[in-house]
């Protein structure tokens, strides 16, 4: 039911950078909407990660980066570490169901 | 630091009803817009609810509407959620969210830890 897609997981080794991409559609994240990541650790609540496309809130390592580009959008984590093991969520707003959205989510694995 | 404690979650039957509490404290409840996001076990994050700050204006998911009504409490700094006519696809974690600014392109950024609902006979 999910508007914007996510691949299930990603893996990299310590210290590599990886990627996660959020491709939405023309009446969300190609609409102008802004993106938001949130990071969720097994039986906890998500939190922030980044907003408003590319913004880290305090306390979030700079490791951590956005960017957002036509219909889609994209998180990077460089120097990986184990303790970024967790589930990423993407989010914005869709303009055709008048709802926000959340992307299906990806798994980081640190190999 | 804004907190955000959900309550209220429990098992109940098809068809039953359940309401759910979040109680918000460390900032100024009144001043900001809220949700109610939740999250099937093993599945992903899906908005249920939305209300402005002066309850002029709710918004559900199509999966909710006509059975959940959200609600709020300025005074008791205090959101709920009333969820009617229960179907075991409601089974998740509901969870009260804070919206940061007063725009559609605004991020949750304040969560609680979420309360288990769970739909089974």
């Amino acid at each position: 039911q999910s508007v914007l897609t996510q691949p299930p997981s990603v893996s990299g080794a310590p210290g590599q950078r990886v990627t996660i991409s959020c491709t939405g559609s023309s009446s969300n994240i190609g609409a102008g909407y802004d993106v938001h990541w949130y990071q969720q650790f097994p039986g906890t609540a998500p939190k922030l990660l980044i907003y408003t496309n590319n913004n880290r809130p305090s306390g979030v390592p700079d490791r951590f980066s956005g960017s957002k580009s036509g219909t889609s959008a994209s998180l990077a984590i460089t120097g990986l570490q184990a303790e970024d093991e967790a589930d990423f969520y993407c989010q914005s707003y869709d303009v055709s169901l008048s709802t926000f959205v959340f992307g299906t989510g990806t798994k980081v694995t640190v190999l | 630091e804004a907190q955000l404690v959900e309550s209220g979650g429990d098992l109940v039957q098809p068809g039953g009803s359940l309401r759910l509490s979040c109680a918000a404290s460390g900032f100024t409840f009144s001043s900001f817009s809220m949700n109610w996001v939740r999250q099937a076990p093993g599945k992903g994050l899906e908005w249920v609810s939305y209300i402005t700050r002066s309850s002029s204006l709710m918004y559900y998911a199509d999966s909710v509407k006509g059975r959940f009504t959200i609600s709020r409490d300025n005074a008791k700094n205090s959101l709920y959620l009333e969820m009617n006519s229960l179907r075991a696809e409601d089974t998740a974690v509901y969870y009260c969210a804070r919206l940061q600014f007063l725009a559609w392109t605004s991020p949750f950024d304040s969560w609680g830890p979420g309360t288990l609902v769970t739909v089974s006979s």
